[in-house]
């Protein structure tokens, strides 16, 4: 079983157009995570999410915006998409007491 | 503002060698670090979680060494195989609220038959 699981796995876009991933983790963990990997494979943390609740927002333009319907599943939207926004996008999930965090296998967004 | 630093940044190495990658943290208040593998075109695969108050975990082949103090983490790999070729990153997760990990800039070893 995949714990932690994102959808699509890659996706190419023309600029503008607004496009959405989901994520969903099947640990019973409280908090999951976006985290963003540019071209030189440096990951950098976009937002958290604890028990469905926003508390990491890491200076994303507004273009981007998480939802979480439940504690099982943190999806991201992404408005009027631009070229920079190519990247691979990973999502996360951690428990309680900050233990080990397990990490889906990646969304790679193309903007053309 | 937390910094994570991994050196070297890629490494090669004939198989059989013992190995030894490098981590280093700007503030030493961590709650945990990670580290993770990535194979090309994949996910994070976990490898070892190391708490603030462990000095290492091994699992397998795998040893992690954490000083806190120094801020710095080596992940050690023994009698390398080329099947351990890949991005190795280490994660630093912070005492704060916030609960999220910082990542290295990652070591991209390539194990030669």
């Amino acid at each position: 079983d995949t714990a932690v699981s994102q959808t699509p796995k890659y996706l190419v876009t023309q600029m503008g157009n607004d496009k959405s991933i989901k994520c969903e983790q099947n640990l019973g963990h409280d908090t999951m995570y976006w985290y963003k990997q540019d071209s030189k494979k440096f990951l950098k943390i976009m937002f958290s999410y604890n028990n469905k609740e926003l508390i990491i927002n890491e200076t994303v333009p507004n273009r981007f915006s998480p939802k979480s319907p439940d504690k099982a599943h943190l999806n991201l939207h992404i408005n009027s998409l631009e070229l920079g926004d190519s990247a691979v996008y990973f999502c996360a999930s951690s428990g309680q007491g900050r233990t080990e965090a397990f990490f889906g296998q990646g969304t790679r967004l193309t903007v053309v | 503002k937390q910094e994570v630093t991994q050196i070297p940044a890629a490494l090669s190495v004939p198989e059989g060698e013992n190995l030894v990658l490098n981590c280093s943290f700007t503030d030493s208040a961590i709650y945990n670090l990670q580290w993770f593998r990535q194979d090309p075109g994949k996910g994070l695969t976990s490898l070892l979680l190391i708490q603030s108050s462990q000095r290492e975990q091994t699992s397998g082949r795998l040893n992690a060494s954490l000083d806190k103090s120094s801020g710095r983490s080596t992940l050690y790999i023994a009698a390398s195989q080329p099947g351990d070729s890949a991005t190795y990153l280490c994660a630093v997760r912070g005492g704060g609220a916030t609960n999220k990990l910082i990542f290295g800039t990652g070591t991209l070893l390539a194990v030669q038959p």
